[in-house]
């Protein structure tokens, strides 16, 4: 069964400081995909980056970035020179491949606070 | 564009009632699901469709049904509304089953069952 796991309930970070987001999951399947996404206070869902399995590269997308180590099954993101727009709730989801019928669930999420 | 439209975006039931929240993707997406979303719970999948005439359950599917005849549309229907049911619900979509094909979310519907 899949599973995903996000430890930090919450966060606070001074602004233009670097955050890491904890993001660990578990599959039984050998390809699989890892996304994370971003939900400010308005509600709608934001799409930030994706990381596959089978990548050999860690997936950067402007001041974000996937610090993807398979062996431990993380998927941390990593954001880079963290602004106040950057204060919101973060979701880490996994699609598993084939045996998980492609479905994505998502982690309980994490609420990052940039302070001023 | 429209994306993905979803309908109500708000509505209040109460216990025993019946609804169905419609959701409709113009994208071509094989793939459909929906989320609820509780504080503190992130997003729990409900139910999912990788095409037309194909679902299957998610991590929480008691008290919801789904079909999908077409490719555009994924509603979701409640039997019997309980209090517990009281929720935020995502109706999201994906061009692709596999792989690197992100989710497309609608706007969500909050439901209150009283």
């Amino acid at each position: 069964a899949q599973k995903i796991t996000q430890t930090q309930p919450g966060m606070f970070v001074q602004e233009k400081e670097a955050v890491t987001l904890d993001c660990t999951y578990d599959t039984s399947d050998p390809s699989y995909g890892l996304f994370w996404y971003k939900q400010p206070s308005s509600g709608e869902m934001i799409f930030l980056i994706y990381q596959g399995s089978y990548d050999q590269q860690n997936a950067t997308e402007g001041r974000y970035s996937l610090n993807f180590q398979k062996a431990r099954k993380s998927a941390n993101l990593v954001i880079s020179a963290s602004q106040l727009g950057d204060s919101a709730m973060y979701f880490c989801a996994m699609r598993g491949g084939y045996s998980s019928a492609s479905k994505i669930i998502f982690g309980s999420g994490t609420r990052l606070s940039i302070r001023p | 564009n429209a994306g993905v439209t979803q309908t109500p975006k708000f509505q209040v039931l109460k216990t025993g009632q019946s609804m169905t929240l419609q959701c409709a993707q113009d994208m071509n997406h094989e793939y459909m699901s929906w989320y609820r979303q509780d504080p503190g719970m992130g997003l729990r999948l409900i139910h999912y469709s990788v095409g037309a005439g194909i679902t299957d359950q998610g991590e929480v599917p008691n008290g919801y049904n789904v079909s999908r005849s077409t490719t555009e549309d994924f509603p979701l229907r409640l039997l019997s509304a309980a209090p517990s049911q009281t929720s935020v619900y995502f109706c999201a979509s994906s061009y692709s089953r596999t792989g690197a094909g992100e989710l497309f979310f609608g706007e969500g519907s909050r439901l209150t069952v009283l």
